[in-house]
């Protein structure tokens, strides 16, 4: 089983619409879990960052964590055609260094 | 430059070749770290620098990889006699403390994209 499992996707959404793409980790003691963009040929920059069970809303994005399912999740409301990207999860599992990387959903929002 | 840089942004070797791979990360920042990407995949650890500690290594897939990491700044990548797997983008990034936080993320540079023929 992989520490961090992503939907490859593509998943495909219409402008205006709400993406949801999921992740699951195993590590049941990780403490704080980043969402990384990256468009295709470019590197990835960071966009949400959540620790705390609930949700966290910035902008047109909302983080969802449950530590108990060890799922986390990213909406993303009012797609638009430029954010279609490839969204990689991460996963602190001990609080310290070590940033343990989904394998991506690739996100296409058609016009 | 204000971001993490890399050299070169593309390579193509022949298999069998020694490659290096340099990073040149934010002023300031005392944590560098190498991933990996493989088509289609995810990012996988390679390698971590922090300060003057001794560099977790545990990611390195075999002894054909190695890295160092020169006055705290620049790193290098070197991969020995390269193999058609190891064709990939190298990825590096820094951050300016130990922990990875919100406040302290990681910063990637560009990649080198790195084709072994």
């Amino acid at each position: 089983q992989k520490e961090v499992e992503q939907n490859s996707g593509p998943l495909s959404v219409p402008e205006g619409a709400i993406a949801s793409l999921n992740c699951t980790y195993s590590d049941r003691g990780s403490q704080s879990f980043f969402w990384y963009r990256q468009y295709s040929g470019k590197s990835p920059e960071l966009i949400m960052f959540i620790y705390s069970n609930g949700d966290k809303e910035d902008g047109r994005f909302t983080a969802q964590l449950n530590k108990a399912s060890q799922y986390v999740s990213l909406l993303i409301r009012d797609s638009q055609p430029s954010d279609s990207a490839t969204y990689l999860c991460a996963v602190n599992p001990d609080s310290s260094y070590k940033l343990i990387f989904g394998s991506g959903t690739r996100l296409l929002v058609r016009p | 430059g204000a971001g993490v840089s890399q050299s070169p942004s593309n390579k193509v070797t022949e298999k069998g070749k020694d490659v290096e791979l340099r990073c040149d990360p934010i002023s300031g920042h005392t944590a560098l770290y190498w991933y990996r990407q493989s088509l289609g995949q995810g990012l996988e650890f390679l390698i971590y620098f922090q300060g003057n500690s001794a560099p977790d290594k545990s990611g390195l897939p075999s002894d054909r990889f190695s890295a160092e990491r020169t006055g705290g700044s620049v790193s290098t990548l070197t991969i020995q006699r390269t193999q058609q797997e190891d064709s990939a983008v190298y990825l590096c990034a820094s951050s300016p403390r130990y922990r990875v936080t919100y406040n302290s993320p990681l910063h990637f540079g560009n990649g080198t994209r790195l084709t072994v023929t």
